[in-house]
């Protein structure tokens, strides 16, 4: 089946540390990626959605110049926690989509997430 | 999109099957249901979906009542492995966007 993967799996760093998380897909190209955060105990939110070769969609509430989302190939989603702090510290989820079929028939897959921890 | 109501937890002895439920009455005819599953510490993973006919695939079945409002996830032979919250996701999916996670069920299999 699709495979994405995501790295690092875990990061801990300084508070004020950028920190860049890869998502690819690697038997697939993905049109669209997604980026999710997770804090303990409670479900996935969506941050953002990114379509390749644009810029991201961002939620409410995500600060966008806070949350770098690169999208700049087909099989490739950077996101990048700039000036870290503790409260940022979050599981940190990818998922991608492919393309080829239609929308409505296709599902999403996910990576293993990125524990981010801000010392 | 079409809210989902599940239980929060369930239990199930492993070998047995486990019948996960999930209310969707709001769902509109477009709208697809997706399963996924997280284990713990883990990115979700994908299970199974439908529109409206029942599937089957090497993971699980999906029952779909016939007015879609409801559905029913079933694992024919649960094992310790499967304990994880299992989300009930509906959705239109236009132009290629996300799901909405809300709380799941969290199924603990046990010996």
């Amino acid at each position: 089946g699709a495979v994405v993967s995501q790295h690092p799996s875990r990061v801990i760093c300084k508070s004020g540390t950028s920190v860049k998380i890869e998502c690819r897909s690697l038997d697939f190209q993905a049109t669209t990626m997604f980026w999710y955060r997770q804090f303990p105990k409670q479900s996935l939110m969506l941050m953002a959605t990114s379509n390749e070769g644009s810029k991201a969609t961002y939620e409410q509430g995500v600060e966008k110049d806070k949350f770098l989302i690169n999208h700049a190939s087909l099989t490739l989603s950077t996101l990048t926690v700039t000036s870290a702090h503790p409260e940022d510290s979050s599981f940190y989820i990818c998922s991608a989509r492919g393309q080829g079929q239609p929308n409505n028939n296709q599902p999403q897959h996910f990576g293993d997430g990125t524990r981010l921890s801000i010392l | 999109d079409a809210k989902t109501t599940q239980p929060p937890s369930m239990d199930c002895a492993e070998g047995r099957a486990a019948n996960l439920p999930c209310n969707h009455s709001t769902i509109s005819g477009n709208e697809y249901v997706y399963w996924y599953r997280q284990i713990h510490s883990q990115g979700p993973q994908y299970i199974i979906h439908g529109l409206k006919n029942n599937e089957t695939n090497e993971m699980a079945s999906l029952i779909i009542t016939e007015d879609r409002k409801s559905s029913t996830l079933i694992l024919p032979h649960a094992t310790l492995r499967d304990t994880a919250v299992y989300y009930c996701i509906v959705r239109v999916d236009d132009a290629g966007n996300m799901l909405t996670f809300g709380g799941g069920t969290r199924l603990m299999v046990k010996p």
